[in-house]
């Protein structure tokens, strides 16, 4: 069985200070590990994606990524953050390449203080 | 990737009335599907959009409350049946594409409904 924690449902932090958002799974394969945010009233928009390469995944807006297979984790990481960057972010995991069975952590929100 | 537009934007509709969400791609893609998203809660799949045969509906969702066409590779309708407030969601359009190495899915932007 698969499935996706997000660790925290609210994460606050100032503008400018790094940006934790924690993830882990659970997978009885190996997973592909996806990173989604969805500003408000804005469709998903895929952030960064790991597929069993690089254990460091890189992504857009300068976010990373980091597969850790013993602690099962895939927490999502910022330098500095900035206001654009509040929205809601969701890890998802996909067991099976070429298949439709994405499985959606509950979302974290992001606020960022200025 | 590809650029996924949906029809309408927002609705706000009569509980017991149905409402046709249109999803249209850029390009030619094998894999459609249909997620709702209700308030503040993550995305739930409701159905793979075959093209040429029927739709393949996950557990707890039927073809009767939510009919979903497929005529062609770049185009998909949704239709919520018989509506009530429960319905109220975020429903979400998305093609998939591999991508190689791997499998990636890219999200419209989602029409808002209201059922009052």
């Amino acid at each position: 069985a698969q499935s996706v924690t997000q660790l925290d449902s609210h994460v606050s932090v100032s503008e400018g200070t790094p940006v934790l958002l924690r993830c882990n799974y659970s997978s009885s394969y190996s997973p592909s590990l996806f990173w989604y945010v969805q500003h408000p009233n804005k469709g998903l928009q895929l952030l960064l994606k790991y597929t069993s390469a690089a254990t460091l995944v890189k992504g857009i807006n300068g976010f990373e990524a980091e597969f850790k297979k013993s602690e099962t984790s895939f927490h999502l990481t910022k330098p500095s953050a900035h206001m654009s960057d509040a929205a809601e972010y969701f890890c998802v995991v996909s067991v099976e390449a070429g298949a439709n069975n994405l499985f959606f952590g509950t979302g974290t929100r992001l606020t960022v203080i200025p | 990737s590809a650029v996924i537009s949906q029809k309408p934007s927002r609705d706000i509709c009569q509980r017991g009335t149905s409402l046709t969400i249109q999803c249209q791609v850029d390009s030619q893609v094998t894999m459609m599907f249909w997620y709702r998203q209700q308030p503040g809660q993550s995305l739930t799949l409701i159905a793979t959009a075959n093209q040429g045969s029927e739709a393949t509906y996950e557990s707890g969702f039927v073809i009767d409350k939510f009919p979903i066409s497929r005529p062609n590779l770049t185009f998909s309708t949704l239709t919520v049946s018989n509506m009530s407030p429960e319905d109220s969601s975020i429903y979400l359009c998305s093609v998939g594409q591999m991508l190689a190495p791997s499998y990636e899915q890219y999200f419209g932007p989602g029409t808002r409904l209201t059922v009052t």
